[in-house]
Parts: structure tokens; sequence; C-alpha cells
């Protein structure tokens, strides 16, 4: 089974341009999760989707960020125009929701690395 | 509100030597605590979870965390470090939404 998948794993790009990151999650999995990690810094949180709907995009930093899950598939993170200090790891985890009455451990993607100059 | 504490940016451990990641935390109800390692080039990988249940908790690669309430810790451990466990290690613990709260990370590293 595949795992989640990000792509690209790597992006440079200049300030004011824009970048968009790509995650398929495992296949079945309704719970989609974009996080962040700038260098040295925790984890960060951006939003969580359910299917195709938005549950939770509180994490988000600004409306720059625009995060799209069409059809409850893959999920797209568009940052336009991308600042310095978006530079980061953007990562993406996927869940089943529930099993047995117990919410299931989220999975991760290997990230993508974004650095912009 | 829920957030994680991970006091040491580096652990280093001679190959064979039993290792302790720390991590405490801050909940507002029952702690869920998680586990994460990070190896070079991977993705975040999951390594154990408490919800409910025996304090002691066992998980891949021979790791085990002890969930100690009246410290508020949920300290990593294994009892003889391999030189392939160097690696990025996160503490989280999961708010009440199901999104995971992370602490900073520590760099494992095992030394031959």
């Amino acid at each position: 089974e595949a795992g989640v998948t990000q792509f690209p794993s790597h992006s440079v790009i200049e300030k004011g341009q824009t970048v968009t990151l790509r995650c398929d999650p495992i296949s079945g999995h309704d719970n989609l999760y974009w996080y962040r990690r700038v260098m040295g810094k925790e984890i960060k949180f951006l939003l969580h989707f359910v299917k195709e709907s938005k549950q939770d995009e509180s994490g988000m930093p600004n409306n720059r960020f625009l995060a799209e899950r069409t059809g409850g598939t893959y999920s797209t993170l568009k940052v336009q125009p991308a600042e310095l200090e978006d530079s980061g790891v953007y990562f993406c985890a996927s869940s089943q929701g529930w099993n047995r009455g117990l919410r299931t451990e989220a999975f991760f993607g290997q990230g993508t690395r974004l650095t912009v100059v | 509100a829920q957030s994680v504490a991970q006091p040491e940016d580096q652990v280093n451990v001679a190959e064979g030597n039993p290792l302790t990641v720390k991590c405490t935390y801050s909940v507002s109800g029952n702690p869920y605590l998680f586990w994460y390692v990070q190896y070079p080039n991977r993705g975040l990988q999951f390594l154990l979870k408490y919800i409910t249940g025996d304090n002691l908790v066992k998980g891949s690669y021979g790791f085990e965390a002890e969930f100690n309430k009246s410290q508020t810790s949920f300290h990593l451990k294994k009892p003889s470090a391999l030189v392939s466990d160097s690696a990025l290690y996160f503490c989280a613990v999961r708010s009440r939404g199901n999104n995971l709260f992370f602490g900073t990370g520590t760099r494992l590293t095992v030394i031959p």
C-alpha cells in the first residue's frame, strides 16, 4: 500500500513567485492535514480536511496560503505570493479517522522543503 | 491549550547504552500523546502512542515510552541504542480537533 506522497520534494523560488505543493493521501483516508516546520522550530498545524471540506484552518498563517482538496482525494497548498518567511518543510498527513471507537494515528509524507530566496 | 516541550535539542548516546528522549506536555483534559521519528530524507514515522491504559507503551523498533501523569511527562526510551536510531524525534499531543501539537524535536545521535 502506498503511503502519503508529496510533490515536489524540494522547491526553490524567488520572493513574490507562486508555488503549489501537492499531497496524495493514503487511499481511503478521509482526513488530510497540512503542517509546516520552520527551521529549528516545532512542527505547526496549518489545516485539516475531512474529505473535501475544511474542518479546521485555524493554523493558516495568512491569506497568501490557499489549500484545496477537490473531490476529497489529493490536496494542493498554494502560496501566492511567496515571502522569505514561508521557507520551511511542509508536511502532509492523512488518517482514517476512527477505528473500533478510537481515533487512528496520522501517517505523514516525506515533506516538501520550500526555500524562498 | 495544548503544548509540548522537548527540553533537549540534541542527545548523544553510545551504541549499546540506554537512551532517553524527554518530553513534557500541557493539556486540558485527557492527554493523547505520540512519538514520531524522522530519519534523514524521510517523512515523519509513527513510533507509538498513549491513549489510555498501561502507562508503559511499547512501539516500533524496540522503543517504549512511559506516561507519567503527576510529572506530565512522556519520555521516550530504549534499553540499548543502535547507530541506526540516529534521527530527529518529535513528541506530540493531539488536540480535541484531532490535529497534533508538536515539540521542537530532539536530534538523537548514537555514537558507534
